[in-house]
């Protein structure tokens, strides 16, 4: 079955990096997103994106994040300058386009501690 | 009034019983709750969904009840494993959008 991969697994980085999380969406979806979790907390909403333009986002996706579909087959979550209120699983999750109401799959996450 | 309620916060059931799992939301331009299955290192796995037409909505031992005037749903889990012990989300859609408001999440644990 096919399925959304994410890398890296774990990603430890200082306050103020850069990082770069990466996802594979599923090959046939065209809807994108990002999501984080807060140790213990809700998942909530991040972005989504399609047709290489952002479609919705949260308050919490301010000026530091960005995302990027750089090729065929990846999609991209950047933070500028990571803070450590970052830290949190971060999961990808694509759809396909024919309806709002189309399912999310998940990817297995990100885990991101800011130091 | 994006906020969607869910309780309890975690739940021990024994094999066999039914545990139920509420939320409840307030926007009612919400047109879409799906149920999310987390097992702890893994992403959520959509389990089961329902639109606000309808009342009941079953797939195998998964069950929502959707009261639309009270603005609840219910997750209802029959014969209940072990392998159902995981982390339990509601969530919710608005018309219109894509993004999923999510429940604070059940963590579920099915004892033998």
């Amino acid at each position: 079955e096919p399925e959304v991969t994410q890398t890296p697994s774990h990603q430890v980085t200082q306050m103020g990096q850069e990082v770069i999380l990466r996802c594979v969406p599923i090959s046939n979806h065209l809807y994108f997103y990002w999501y984080r979790q807060i140790l213990g907390q809700k998942v909530e909403f991040l972005v989504s994106f399609y047709n290489n333009e952002i479609s919705e986002k949260s308050e919490i996706f301010d000026d530091q994040f960005s995302v990027e579909r750089p090729d065929g087959s990846n999609f991209t979550l950047k933070i500028r300058s990571t803070k450590l209120e970052d830290s949190a699983m971060y999961f990808c999750a694509s759809s396909e386009v024919v309806s709002s109401i189309g399912t999310q799959y998940f990817g297995p996450g990100t885990r991101l501690l800011v130091l | 009034q994006q906020q969607v309620k869910q309780s309890p916060q975690s739940l021990i059931v024994q094999k066999g019983g039914i545990p139920i799992i509420n939320c409840a939301y307030e926007n009612t331009a919400f047109d879409y709750f799906p149920w999310y299955q987390q097992f702890p290192g893994k992403g959520p796995a959509l389990l089961i969904a329902i639109r606000p037409d309808v009342s009941e909505k079953k797939e195998g031992r998964f069950t929502i009840s959707f009261n639309k005037s009270a603005k609840q749903f219910s997750l209802h889990i029959m014969d209940s494993q072990p392998g159902d012990s995981a982390t339990y989300f509601c969530a919710a859609k608005d018309t219109g959008r894509r993004a999923l408001t999510f429940g604070s999440g059940t963590r579920l644990q099915v004892q033998p």
